[in-house]
Formats: structure tokens, C-alpha cells, sequence
């Protein structure tokens, strides 16, 4: 069971360059999320998904897209890519929202710096 | 509006200290659900409890434990025996029942600890 994979795991990107990260879970979860962390700093929600063709901004959308094709996969989108968005960036993924409220499961995380 | 404090930066022990890391939230739900998280050196994030607002017992969890209390809007973790695989960076996090699964984190809280 390989949970929430993140690909790739470290990149350098040029400024305007662009890029997209991959997502992909094989838990069957539906609702899916990107985050942001930066040095010393907690996360911050960029975009979540809550099943196939539904996206939703977070905190932090801006320079960002995403799209949600399919439930295993929630692909995010640099297009002009900018040094402010050099980061650690997360995937996660949990089951629907219930009266437990599910907890998220995180990939290991990418890498990307933006020189 | 939902707001995490962590007021600890960091925190550094000597093997074998008990130490608590403290969390504050600001929410106005009435339900919600706090969770703690530990990101070791390597980076991954790992889930360790969540607690939804209707249940204020205290859990303990081996040399974990974590106390709720919401008349104080607090939700801190206290390691016992502290050991140096326990160095991470711990993070609090919040959501509302009315925003799903969303999470608001905390800076976090870097943890230290020494042989």
C-alpha cells in the first residue's frame, strides 16, 4: 500500500519557468489537498479537492491551478514560477468529511526551489 | 476565524525530561477537531491523535499523552521520558466541521533532544 506518492521529489526551477507535481493515492480517498510549507513556518492550504471535477481554493491560491481528473490523482500547477514559491510543497489526501473528521494522510513532500 | 498558536519555537531536553508542547486555537464552531502531527528531520509528515470538541478526555498513548481542555481553548501534548528519536518539528492543527477537512496549522515546534 504506497498511500499518498509525491513526484518529483526535489526540483530547481527557473523564474517563469513552469511545472507541474504530481499526486497520485491508492487509499480511495476523495478529498484531496495541496499545502505549502515554508522555513519556520506551519502549513498553509493552497488547493483541496473534494472528488473528481471539484476543486477549491485554500489560503494561498494564487500562482497556483490544479485539476482533478480522476480520485486518485490531484496534479498542481506552477505556471509562471516565481521565488516567493520556493517551498516545501505537500499532498494529502483523507476520506470524507464525517462526524470523525478523518485524519489526513501527507506524502514525503517536494522540494522546490525557484532561482 | 480559525487560528493555531504554538508559542514554543523550540525546545530543547535532555533524555529522559518530561516535556509539553503547548497548543492554543481560536475557532467559532462549536464542533471541530484538533490534531497533532510530527515532522522528523526526514521530512514526512506522521498523523499522531485528533480529538474532536465533544470529547475532552485526556489520552495516553505510551509515553504520549495530550490534554484538551476548552475552557482554556488548549490542546497540549506532554512526552514522557523523552527520547532522542522524538527530535521533530510538531505541529497542532485545527478544522471546523463547516469546512471539512481543511486544516489550519500551527508554526510548530521544534523539539531537541539531547543524550
Amino acid at each position: 500500500n504506497a498511500g499518498v506518492t509525491q513526484t518529483p521529489k526535489f526540483r530547481i526551477l527557473k523564474i517563469g519557468q513552469s511545472m507541474t507535481l504530481q499526486c497520485t493515492q491508492d487509499m480511495n480517498h476523495n478529498y484531496m489537498y495541496w499545502y505549502r510549507q515554508d522555513p519556520g513556518m506551519g502549513l498553509k492550504l493552497i488547493y483541496y479537492s473534494v472528488g473528481a471535477g471539484i476543486t477549491d481554493k485554500g489560503e494561498v491560491p494564487n500562482g497556483y491551478n490544479v485539476s482533478r481528473s480522476t480520485t486518485e490523482d490531484f496534479p498542481l500547477r506552477l505556471e509562471l514560477a516565481a521565488p516567493s514559491q520556493t517551498s516545501v510543497y505537500f499532498c494529502a489526501s483523507s476520506f470524507s468529511r464525517d462526524r470523525y473528521n478523518s485524519p489526513l494522510h501527507f506524502g514525503n513532500g517536494t522540494r522546490l526551489t525557484v532561482t | 476565524a480559525q487560528k493555531v498558536t504554538q508559542a514554543q519555537t523550540e525546545i530543547s531536553v535532555v533524555e529522559k525530561e518530561d516535556v509539553t508542547l503547548d497548543c492554543v486555537y481560536e475557532t467559532r464552531d462549536t464542533t471541530y477537531y484538533l490534531f497533532w502531527y510530527k515532522q522528523p528531520p526526514s521530512g514526512e509528515l506522521v498523523f499522531l491523535i485528533r480529538r474532536n470538541s465533544f470529547d475532552e478526555q485526556n489520552e495516553i498513548s505510551g509515553r504520549y499523552s495530550w490534554n484538551f481542555q476548552k475552557s482554556t481553548s488548549s490542546f497540549n501534548f506532554t512526552i514522557t521520558a523523552s527520547q532522542v528519536v522524538d527530535s521533530a518539528v510538531y505541529f497542532c492543527a485545527l478544522s471546523e466541521a463547516e469546512y471539512g477537512n481543511k486544516l489550519v496549522f500551527g508554526a510548530g515546534t521544534i523539539l531537541r533532544v539531547k543524550s
